[in-house]
């Protein structure tokens, strides 16, 4: 299993570029987040997805779009991207909520490589 | 506001050199209190996750340690690769999504 993977892994953008991040988790996992990480900071939830075709937002969702058209994918995108958006961005997923007989530790977030996005 | 705050921000210690990193939290509702490694340059590595006052957790020379305010994850004996910046976020009881909170985490230096 590859876990948790985010495409690209660098990527350098001018103001007003947009970009879309990719996720992939082939954990069959239902929810999925994307993050981000600012020094001193510690890492912000930005969005998150409780399964296909589903989407809400978190604490900073302002210049981002998301999608999860399926299950194991989840988009990141930037419309217009402004140098107060260059950070590390990072996925997870997890199982989700305690149905169908799953036991504790399945709301426990696994993580990807993470994406360095520079916007100049 | 709930809020967790960890403590020392920074950490170095000799190789063998024992010791004890904090996180003090104010939560109303606590569903899980979570540690993750970070190494440079990459994700959050999943270590433990503690639900209860009085649970503890090991993994080699790491030991979780949870009470209704505080958390501590104790490194006995450290080796060099114990080098990380360690996360403590929490999840809350309330929502569906199961959000983690975090805080700024501590830097750990093992010098050989």
């Amino acid at each position: 299993n590859a876990g948790v993977t985010q495409t690209p892994k660098f990527r350098v953008l001018k103001t007003g570029q947009s970009m879309t991040l990719l996720c992939a988790q082939d954990m069959n996992h239902e929810y999925m987040y994307w993050y981000r990480q600012d020094p001193g900071m510690g890492l912000r939830l930005i969005h998150y997805s409780v399964g296909e075709g589903t989407t809400a937002k978190g604490e900073v969702p302002d210049g981002y779009n998301v999608s999860r058209l399926k299950k194991q994918n989840f988009l990141l995108g930037l419309e217009s991207a402004a140098p107060s958006q260059t950070s590390v961005y990072f996925c997870a997923s997890s199982f989700g909520p305690l149905e169908r007989g799953v036991v504790l530790g399945t709301d426990t977030q696994y993580f990807g490589p993470g994406t360095r996005l520079t916007v100049l | 506001e709930d809020q967790v705050t960890q403590s020392p921000e920074a950490l170095r210690l000799q190789e063998g050199e024992s010791s004890s990193l904090n996180c003090s939290y104010t939560v109303s509702g606590l569903r899980g209190l979570f540690w993750y490694r970070q190494d440079p340059g990459k994700g959050p590595e999943f270590l433990f996750t503690l639900y209860s006052a009085g649970e503890e957790k090991e993994k080699e020379r790491l030991k979780a340690t949870l009470t209704k305010k505080e958390s501590f994850l104790h490194i006995t004996a450290p080796k060099p690769e114990d080098s990380a910046t360690y996360l403590c976020p929490y999840s809350i009881s309330s929502g569906s999504a199961r959000q983690l909170t975090f805080g700024s985490g501590t830097q750990l230096t093992v010098l050989p």
